[in-house]
């Protein structure tokens, strides 16, 4: 049973362009989340999806940032007009559920470059 | 919300000898306390969880330990071995809601 995979897993932009970051979830799973870590920080959560629906955008910056999880295909984080301040590591992981028995589980992360 | 601290943020000991990491949370509805150990260029692997109706859990020479109550849970690794060396996180989620993290704690495992 695959893990949940995150493409692609270096990704260099110049500031003004776009980053697109994909995630697929692990086999029957149907809840993915986006975090961010900056070097030598924690997880910082973004946004919490179910296929089709945002549940919580709380961490996701107002402007720029966007996530969807289609009803087919990975979910996709994406960045627009790239700064800076957006180079990050961004992590992916999926759950089956909410419930207790619904751990989270990690991709190996899109470490996003801008210059 | 929900927020986590987390102590020390690093920590360095000695081959054989015990670490201890701890945490405190702020919502009492959180009843899912997962930790997980990231390695470089890797992405956080969950080692080992505690739910909010059990004390106490173990599992070979990792344990971890909830007090529902003072609103605070640790990780306890005993007998530790190099390839512990990592960055530990914990975590707490409320039903339904969102994992939230700690800041973190740098574990070196000198030989």
């Amino acid at each position: 049973n695959a893990g949940v995979m995150q493409n692609p897993r270096h990704l260099v932009r110049r500031r003004g362009q776009e980053a697109r970051l994909r995630c697929s979830p692990m086999k029957g799973h149907s809840h993915v989340y986006w975090y961010r870590q900056l070097p030598e920080e924690g997880l910082k959560f973004m946004v919490y999806l179910q296929k089709e629906n945002i549940i919580d955008e709380s961490g996701m910056p107002k402007e720029r940032f966007s996530a969807e999880f289609p009803k087919e295909g990975p979910s996709i984080l994406r960045i627009q007009q790239v700064v800076r301040g957006d180079s990050a590591a961004y992590f992916c992981a999926s759950s089956p559920g909410t419930d207790l028995n619904s751990p989270l589980h990690f991709g190996n992360g899109t470490r996003l470059t801008v210059t | 919300g929900e927020n986590v601290e987390q102590h020390p943020s690093t920590l360095s000991v000695q081959e054989g000898d015990s670490a201890v990491i701890k945490c405190t949370y702020s919502d009492s509805a959180s009843n899912y306390f997962p930790w997980y150990k990231q390695e470089l260029g890797k992405g956080p692997q969950l080692i080992i969880d505690i739910r909010s109706n059990v004390g106490e859990k173990k599992d070979q020479r990792i344990a971890v330990t909830l007090n529902k109550t003072a609103k605070h849970f640790s990780l306890h690794i005993t007998e530790t071995q190099p390839e512990d060396s990592a960055v530990y996180f914990c975590a707490a989620r409320a039903p339904g809601n969102k994992l939230t993290f700690g800041g973190g704690t740098r574990v070196l495992v000198k030989p």
